[in-house]
């Protein structure tokens, strides 16, 4: 059974401060690895995708990929208010296989 | 990012009516469509997945003869809910994978938040 754990949170930030969301998956083959963010009552918007070891940034956005750790993070810098919402790491298989999601709380 | 309408955003309907949810992708094509649900607080539960002009593939626990799905082209997939029930009230959402640089990319429609009295 392949699996993608996150911790359920909440994780809650100062407004500016530096979020960090972490994932592992048990797929050792595994070949891409993304983010969605999903606020509350809407469907999960992609946010970031990651598909080599290292650092991928994007914006106030980094990925962080580990494959022998299998090992996903997901960095935000000067965190808003706006950013407050539940992030879902998702591994892709013949369908992508979700995190149950850690969520965020940025307060101002 | 990529494009994928739902269609209706929200229904309401009374016990033992069908539900026909439209899903597109509008500026790529979809070589496979997925079926999620999504009760409240819990996370994205995969119903089914569709290839175009296969049959779709269902998860464990999911009826298939209840949820009907047709892919009939690669924009197109549709989600009929046969004769619902108040326990099939849920937010069920689309999703797209096709091919954009070099890469499979996945992204999601707005969901359709159903109802069922």
């Amino acid at each position: 059974q392949k699996e993608v754990e996150q911790n359920s949170g909440p994780l809650s930030v100062p407004e500016g401060a530096i979020a960090s969301l972490n994932c592992t998956y048990s797929d050792r083959v595994s070949q891409s690895f993304f983010w969605y963010r999903q606020y509350s009552g809407k469907s999960p918007e992609l946010i970031m995708s990651i598909y080599s070891n290292g650092d991928k940034e994007d914006g106030r956005f980094t990925a962080q990929l580990n494959k022998a750790s299998q090992y996903v993070s997901l960095l935000i810098r000067d965190s808003q208010p706006s950013d407050s919402a539940t992030y879902l790491c998702a591994v892709a298989g013949t369908a992508l296989i979700f995190g149950k999601g850690t969520t965020l709380s940025v307060s101002s | 990012g990529a494009v994928v309408s739902q269609h209706p955003s929200r229904v309401i309907c009374k016990s033992g009516t069908s539900v026909k949810i439209e899903c597109r992708s509008l500026d790529f094509q979809a070589t496979t469509m997925f079926w999620y649900r999504q009760f409240p607080k819990q996370s994205l539960m995969l119903m089914a997945t569709s290839n175009e002009g296969s049959k779709a593939t269902y998860e464990q626990g999911v009826e298939k003869d209840k949820f009907l799905i047709n892919h009939a082209s690669l924009t197109l997939s549709t989600l009929t809910v046969t004769s619902a029930h108040p326990e099939d009230s849920s937010f069920y959402i689309c999703s797209a994978r096709g091919r954009r640089g070099g890469y499979n990319e996945q992204f999601f429609g707005p969901g359709t938040r159903l109802t069922v009295l």
